[in-house]
């Protein structure tokens, strides 16, 4: 089985505070995206990277960052945490050879309150 | 990024009834077309996902049709039982992000004894 797993699957932090999310992936996937998950607007794309030291935007990149040292662990950044980035983050791996289709593999999730 | 546009956003059946979740897409390029199911606390797990040179395809008691020209697919689920009540995600590929999904804002499926 594919596993996916976030450090923290819970977070309370201040206004101003840089938070780290951590996930790390135990397939060898190449491909790898960090997505917020709030009621009512789905899932959203933060930024994703295809291989190590490569990133991408996504949708809603702003006030986020990402880091992609290794293969098994994509990083995701809050310089400043702000209220409005209070939200559930998804992490999620899927391998190269299913660059175009391919199932992605979500980890349990980081839900993090910003106060 | 490109719009998923997904209905209804909640659904109430009766256990044994069918249940039908309907999702628009924007890119034409998209090809490939997963939904995804989250039940409450969990992580969203695929339940079946179609591709865009097929026009249906079926697992038991889930299906998903495509219709490419409409840019229109959408999940059945027949004989719903009780576990079926979670949040459902339909998702298509973004050919402007790198084929990373896109997802429809889910609808919750609630099946009633």
């Amino acid at each position: 089985d594919v596993k996916v797993t976030q450090s923290s699957r819970y977070l309370v932090k201040r206004t101003g505070e840089k938070v780290f999310l951590e996930c790390v992936q135990d397939m060898d996937h190449e491909n790898m995206f960090w997505y917020r998950q709030d009621p009512g607007l789905g899932l959203r794309l933060i930024y994703f990277s295809y291989d190590v030291k490569m990133k991408e935007k996504g949708d809603i990149p702003e006030g986020y960052s990402v880091s992609r040292e290794k293969k098994e662990r994509f990083s995701l950044i809050l310089e400043s945490a702000s209220t409005n980035q209070t939200s559930m983050y998804l992490c999620a791996s899927r391998p190269f050879r299913t660059l175009l289709t391919g199932e992605l593999f979500f980890g349990e999730g980081s839900r993090l309150t910003v106060l | 990024g490109e719009n998923v546009e997904q209905h209804p956003s909640t659904l109430s059946v009766q256990e044994g009834d069918s249940a039908v979740i309907k999702c628009t897409y924007s890119d034409s390029a998209s090809n490939y077309f997963p939904w995804y199911k989250q039940e409450l606390g969990k992580r969203p797990q695929l339940i079946i996902d179609i591709r865009s040179n097929v026009g249906e395809k079926k697992d038991q008691r889930i299906a998903v049709t495509l219709n490419k020209t409409a840019k229109h697919f959408s999940l059945h689920i027949t004989e719903t039982q009780p576990e079926d009540s979670a949040v459902y995600f339909c998702a298509a590929t973004n050919s402007n992000s790198g084929y990373a999904l896109n997802f429809g804002k889910g609808t919750s499926l609630l099946v009633t004894p």
